[in-house]
């Protein structure tokens, strides 16, 4: 079964440290997201993107984020001078198409964040 | 008033129980629901996704939505230990992209 799959699955950054979280998203969905869990918290939308571009993000992703898709196949979320409170998991997730037509999002195992 | 509300639980039944699990939402714009489920530190996993007021079945799960009431069921029938998780409701508006999500309930099915 295809799947969604990010790397790392855990990192260590000191404070201030730019952060790159790696996706591969389902190869032939056309939406992708991040979504985020601080501990002991509900999941929580930061952005989505499509075609090339971003397609709606929330209030918590402000200046510091950024996401890109280099190549046909990665994604990545740049989080650019990370703060404690950045500290969560991060998931990826893809969709055939946007969830509205009834398309299901497919989330990764997450990528687990620690900012010291 | 918070705009997904989910009991966190932990819901403890034995092996075999019915198990309910409930959301209730503020927002009536709210059109398509989705139940997830997520093992310690992995990513939500799609149950089932309902867009309309009713039941609607898929093996031993059922979801339930009432738009009326501004609340959504996971009924889980024959639970399993394998069933133990976190369960999350989410939800969406068709002109917006991102999902709502309730905080989870966590489910233990002891044998």
């Amino acid at each position: 079964e295809p799947e969604v799959t990010q790397t790392p699955s855990h990192q260590v950054t000191q404070m201030g440290q730019e952060v790159i979280l790696r996706c591969v998203p389902i190869s032939n969905h056309l939406y992708f997201y991040w979504y985020r869990q601080i501990l002991g918290q509900k999941v929580e939308f930061l952005v989505s993107f499509y075609n090339n571009e971003i397609s709606e993000k929330s209030e918590i992703f402000d200046d510091q984020f950024s996401v890109e898709r280099p190549d046909g196949s990665n994604f990545t979320l740049k989080i650019r001078s990370t703060k404690l409170e950045d500290s969560a998991m991060y998931f990826c997730a893809s969709s055939p198409d946007r969830p509205r037509s009834g398309n299901t999002i497919y989330f990764g195992e997450g990528s687990w964040l620690t900012v010291v | 008033q918070k705009e997904v509300e989910q009991d966190p639980g932990p819901l403890s039944v034995p092996e075999g129980a019915i198990v309910s699990l409930n959301c209730t939402y503020s927002n009536s714009a709210f059109q398509y629901f989705m139940w997830y489920r997520q093992y310690s530190r992995k990513g939500p996993e799609l149950l089932m996704y309902t867009y309309s007021s009713g039941n609607k079945e898929d093996g031993r799960f059922t979801a339930q939505v009432d738009k009326s009431s501004k609340y959504i069921s996971l009924f889980i029938r024959d639970s399993q230990p394998s069933d133990s998780a976190t369960y999350l409701c989410a939800m969406g508006v068709y002109n917006t992209d991102k999902l709502i999500f309730g905080t989870g309930t966590r489910l233990q099915v002891f044998p």
